[in-house]
């Protein structure tokens, strides 16, 4: 597609459920990156991948957050034994460029996002 | 980190009034800046990438410059539309660090 997808773009969970949140970026983009934005705040890092390997996950809050991008494509982002404090929008983004800063030049491509609420 | 700043956090006008807003930073170690744009219920849209100190860009009515020397960014609309109500959003590169945000609302 031309743009990033991600799915679902809703997602109602209960308290302890396992969920997983799957991000399709746009074709042939190296840099891949998960964000967290809780209401009326600004989008918080969590994640990020160039191609296959997670290069850096110090953004995730818990043990419970996985993340992978097993090709170097599709990414999904899992949540275990969910709590009510991850409902939040799930934001996913892909970048041309290689590099935390080596692609300082080119802009981050965003998805619709993931509302997730856990009940 | 880096942390970014940006102010204020929101603003009211009306349509066809001219605004502006400020994305502070630490002028150290600086890379670049972006600018987005977010609409309720739509991703984030980038607007500008900003590079160079005294960069000043523009699309349509809305255009940035950048002062990285004092670590501050200006965006400014012209004639603001109730279209252009927005969170306007500026981050550093690769591991985006955001600002709070300014939501500019325009009421008609």
């Amino acid at each position: 597609g031309a743009g990033v997808s991600q799915s679902p773009r809703y997602k109602v969970a209960k308290r302890g459920q396992d969920v997983a949140l799957r991000c399709d970026p746009i074709s042939g983009h190296v840099s891949l990156f998960w964000y967290q934005q809780a209401l009326g705040q600004g989008p918080e890092f969590l994640t990020y991948f160039q191609n296959e390997a997670q290069l850096d996950k110090s953004g995730l809050p818990s043990d419970r957050f996985f993340a992978e991008r097993p090709e170097g494509s599709v990414s999904t982002l899992k949540i275990q034994r969910t709590q009510q404090e991850d409902s939040a929008v799930y934001l996913c983004a892909s970048s041309l460029a290689a590099g935390l800063r080596g692609g300082s030049n080119q802009p981050q491509h965003f998805g619709d996002g993931t509302r997730l609420s856990i009940l | 980190i880096l942390n970014v700043e940006q102010s204020p956090q929101s603003l009211h006008v009306q349509e066809g009034d001219s605004t502006n807003f400020t994305c502070s930073f630490p002028s150290s170690n600086f890379y670049a800046l972006h600018w987005y744009r977010w609409e309720t219920a739509k991703s984030p849209e980038a607007l500008f990438v900003m590079t160079l100190n005294g960069d000043e860009k523009k699309k349509g009515r809305i255009s940035a410059t950048l002062n990285t020397k004092e670590g501050y960014s200006y965006l400014y609309i012209k004639g603001s539309q109730p279209e252009d109500s927005a969170t306007y959003l500026c981050a550093f590169p690769g591991m985006l660090t955001f600002g709070g945000g300014t939501r500019l609302m325009v009421k008609p």
